[in-house]
């Protein structure tokens, strides 16, 4: 069984830019999120996915970041315009039916660095 | 809020010695998830503990959750260069809660 799959895993832009992240989750998983992970720090929640519906996204922000799971399967996160503060690591994870805190299986995430 | 201490934050080990992880909350916690991260990578899930005075082990690496479900512990036994990596829990206060991450601890296996 495949994992979760992001594309890029890597990604440096410079700041003002607006930038693409791009996950598929694995085959049946219902669920989907997103995170941000700081150097230095555990990843923290960005926004939660059942199928097409965003069902927290509170800690999104909200003026430049946006999420869409259209079919429910693949998920793009952009950002526009991107900020010196945007520098880090942007993870994708998939569970197999809603509640929080089912397992969640991660992506090798994609790291973006903006100069 | 609720936050996850682990301790301690990076690990120096000689090959083949044991070592133990924790991590600690100061609210009663639903479910505990420990991880591995290496280094620019994502996360790889290890296991998960919800019951108080649970106890799970996979290969050589055991975790335990205590009675007051507040404190997990993450054992390795005959440590080797592939347990290197950064170990992260995360846990939820309830069924409905995300799940909020601990900062990690990094291990290094010194051959």
């Amino acid at each position: 069984e495949a994992g979760v799959v992001q594309s890029p895993r890597y990604k440096i832009i410079e700041k003002k830019q607006p930038v693409a992240f791009w996950c598929n989750p694995i085959s049946g998983h219902n669920t989907l999120y997103w995170y941000l992970q700081n150097l230095g720090q555990g990843p923290e929640l960005l926004i939660r996915y059942e199928n097409e519906e965003a069902v927290d996204d509170s800690q999104l922000p909200k003026d430049r970041f946006s999420a869409e799971r259209l079919k429910g399967v693949d998920s793009t996160l952009k950002i526009q315009p991107a900020e010196l503060g945007d520098s880090a690591v942007y993870l994708c994870a998939s569970s197999r039916v809603g509640g929080r805190t089912d397992t969640q299986y991660f992506g090798p995430g994609t790291r973006l660095t903006v100069l | 809020s609720q936050e996850l201490e682990q301790s301690p934050q990076s690990l120096i080990v000689q090959e083949g010695k044991n070592l133990t992880i924790n991590c600690t909350s100061s609210k009663t916690l639903y479910g505990l998830y420990w991880y591995k991260q290496k280094y620019g990578e994502g996360l790889i899930f290890l296991m998960m503990l919800q019951k108080g005075g649970e106890e799970k082990s996979h290969e050589k690496i055991t975790a335990k959750l205590d009675e007051k479900k507040q404190q997990s512990s993450l054992h390795i036994t005959a440590s080797q260069p592939s347990h290197a990596g950064i170990y992260l829990c995360g846990a939820a206060r309830n069924r409905d809660d995300k799940i909020i991450f601990g900062k990690g601890t990094r291990l290094h296996i010194l051959p």
